[in-house]
Parts: C-alpha cells; structure tokens; sequence
C-alpha cells in the first residue's frame, strides 16, 4: 500500500540556521499537502503542491514537488523560534491520502 | 463561524466504558474525518464521511463506529474502551475531494485506563 515516509524525525536547529524536510512516498502522488502543528496545538495547513516540480515559496519557506511526484521537501531559512513545531505532510494518491509521521523541530536560541 | 469544534476537549475512561466524541463544523464541507495521533506515528485515519449518512473505514477503524445524521456533524464512538486507544483524536472537514485543505479542530485527549 501507499507509504509516506518523512525524515528526519527530529530537528534541532539553532536560531538563524537553515534547515530542510523531506517527505517521500512510494506510489505517485495526485498532491501533496503540508502542515504544522504546534506543541499541543492542531494541525493547520501551510501549502499544497499539485504540478511535477513545482515550487512555492512563503516567507522563509521554500516547498518543493519532485518531478515524478513521489517526494518533496520543506526548506525553512533563518529559522526563528516561532518555527518550533512538527510539520506533516499529507500525500493524496487519487483518493488514498496519508500523513507523514511528522519532523519534530526544536529551535535554539 | 467557529470552523470545526471538538467536545469533550479532555476525557479520562475505564477500560470497557464507552463514550462518544463530538465534532461539528459550520463551513457547510461534505468530506469529514477522525483522526487519531500517537507519539511518532503521525495522523492516521479511522474513519471518513464523504457527506451525510454516509460513512467509510480508514487506516485504523478497529474498535470505532461513526455515524453523519447531520451534515455538519460526525460522531466517533468507542463501545468498550481499551488502553490500546489511548490518544489524541483529531476531527478534520474538507469542501468536496480528499486533495482539498484538511481544516482541523482542536482535538480531543483520551485516557483510558
């Protein structure tokens, strides 16, 4: 069945660095969708990706759609400590969807 | 409009009692959605509604019921509550399409002991 697979799994990153975070999926993917929960919070949708190779940036995040739409990736820049959080993916395989086990982000001063 | 609302926020079983969680939205979406999340294991999907009275199995739908008499509401049941269903449930509504923005509630914890 469809698998999506997220890495890593935890993200320590100091404050002002870059980091990036992958979602790959084993079947190809109608969409892909990201989201970011914050500690104790619900998830709340970022961004959707829908066309091979497409790129969408917002603010300091930079997301990006693979070209044979199997994979994609979450850059944040100059992170801040407003980033702390766990971001999901959710890959839509014509009706199958599954979310990613999420990547813990834990930002340091 | 208060999006999608969760009741109870908090709740705390015995194992064998049985409950039911409420989620309602006020967006008139057809698709909803119960989610269950565990440490490490992301969101997996117990069961979905793709509009009223009709309802479908998920991922995980082993020891849940639920039931969309209304549009705006879907209800997740556990007859006998075990350990093993100890989480957070999250409930999520979409306009039309799986592929659409997911728009969550807040969630509910559940303990059972």
């Amino acid at each position: 069945g469809q698998q999506v697979m997220q890495i890593p799994q935890y993200q320590h990153v100091q404050e002002g660095e870059d980091f990036t975070t992958y979602c790959n999926s084993s079947t190809t993917l109608s969409n892909i969708q990201w989201y970011k929960q914050r500690p104790g919070g619900h998830p709340v949708f970022l961004i959707q990706l829908v066309k091979s190779g497409e790129v969408k940036k917002q603010k300091r995040l930079t997301f990006q759609f693979g070209e044979a739409k199997k994979n994609s990736s979450l850059h944040i820049t100059a992170t801040q400590t407003t980033d702390v959080g766990t971001y999901f993916c959710k890959g839509d395989s014509w009706g199958k969807l599954q979310f990613g086990a999420g990547t813990q982000v834990v930002v340091t001063p | 409009n208060a999006g999608v609302t969760q009741t109870p926020k908090f709740r705390v079983l015995k194992t064998g009692q049985s409950m039911t969680l409420l989620c309602a939205q006020d967006m008139n979406h057809e698709y909803m959605y119960w989610y269950r999340q565990d440490p490490g294991m992301g969101l997996r999907l117990i069961h979905y509604s793709v509009g009223e009275g009709t309802t479908a199995k998920g991922e995980v739908p082993d020891g849940y019921n639920v039931s969309r008499l209304k549009k705006q509401n879907f209800l997740l049941g556990l007859e006998s509550a075990a350990p093993s269903q100890t989480s957070v449930y999250f409930c999520a509504s979409t306009p039309p399409g799986f592929g659409d923005t997911q728009y969550f509630g807040p969630g509910t914890r559940l303990t059972v002991l």
